[in-house]
């Protein structure tokens, strides 16, 4: 049992570049999360997915995309990396019902974009 | 919307002291609270939850009780350690299932 994992761990991005950011779990979670941490920040929630094809906007969504073509897996694609963009990305994802709540996270991929 | 705050760091204690960090939080309804940590260059892993009012999550000595009519999930070591130095999170989860987060405090803990 991997529990969350994230592809890749690190990547440097020239400014316009596009890539994508794979999330993947084997707990059969119905919901996955996106977040960026900046220093002094917290975690900052970019998008959800609340399961298999549906996606949704998080506090921070812009100049991001999602998608969730798989219950296991959730992609976080940059279009056109700006500098801005240069954060830790955690996915993480939740087993809903009763009262288990807790979110697992994955252990980050640092993005630096100049 | 919901919002949490928590006690601005750094805090740096020498082992053995007694540890507190300070969190409010601002919610609709009944929230689910957590503390999260994060150890130098890893992921965040749940430290413990409470998920309703006078509930106290404990977990490796760590301890918070939730606190409705304060709104408040302050967490509570009574020794800390050197292996506790990491950035603690308070955190809340509403019906929406959306974790919101604290901006976090970095514990330093010194031998």
């Amino acid at each position: 049992n991997a529990g969350v994992t994230q592809t890749p761990k690190f990547r440097v991005l020239k400014t316009g570049q596009s890539m994508t950011l794979l999330c993947a779990q084997d707990m059969n979670h119905e919901y996955m999360y996106w977040y960026r941490q900046d220093p002094g920040m917290g975690l900052r929630l970019i998008h959800y997915s609340v399961g298999e094809g549906t996606t949704a906007k998080g506090e921070v969504p812009d100049g991001y995309n999602v998608s969730r073509l798989k219950k296991q897996n959730f992609l976080l694609g940059l279009e056109s990396a700006a500098p801005s963009q240069t954060s830790v990305y955690f996915c993480a994802s939740t087993l809903t019902g009763g009262d288990t709540y807790e979110q697992y996270f994955g252990p980050g991929t640092r993005l630096t974009v100049t | 919307g919901d919002s949490v705050t928590q006690m601005e760091g750094p805090v740096t204690l020498s082992e053995e002291a007694f540890l507190t960090i300070n969190c409010t939080y601002t919610a609709t309804g009944y929230p689910s609270l957590f503390w999260y940590v994060q150890y130098p260059g890893e992921g965040l892993q749940l430290l413990l939850k409470a998920t309703k009012a006078d509930d106290k999550g404990s977990n490796k000595g760590f301890e918070a009780t939730y606190r409705k009519e304060t709104t408040s999930f302050h967490l509570e070591k009574g020794s800390v350690q050197v292996s506790d130095s990491a950035v603690y999170f308070c955190a809340l989860m509403g019906s929406n299932y959306k974790l919101t987060f604290g901006k976090g405090t970095l514990l330093t803990v010194n031998p």
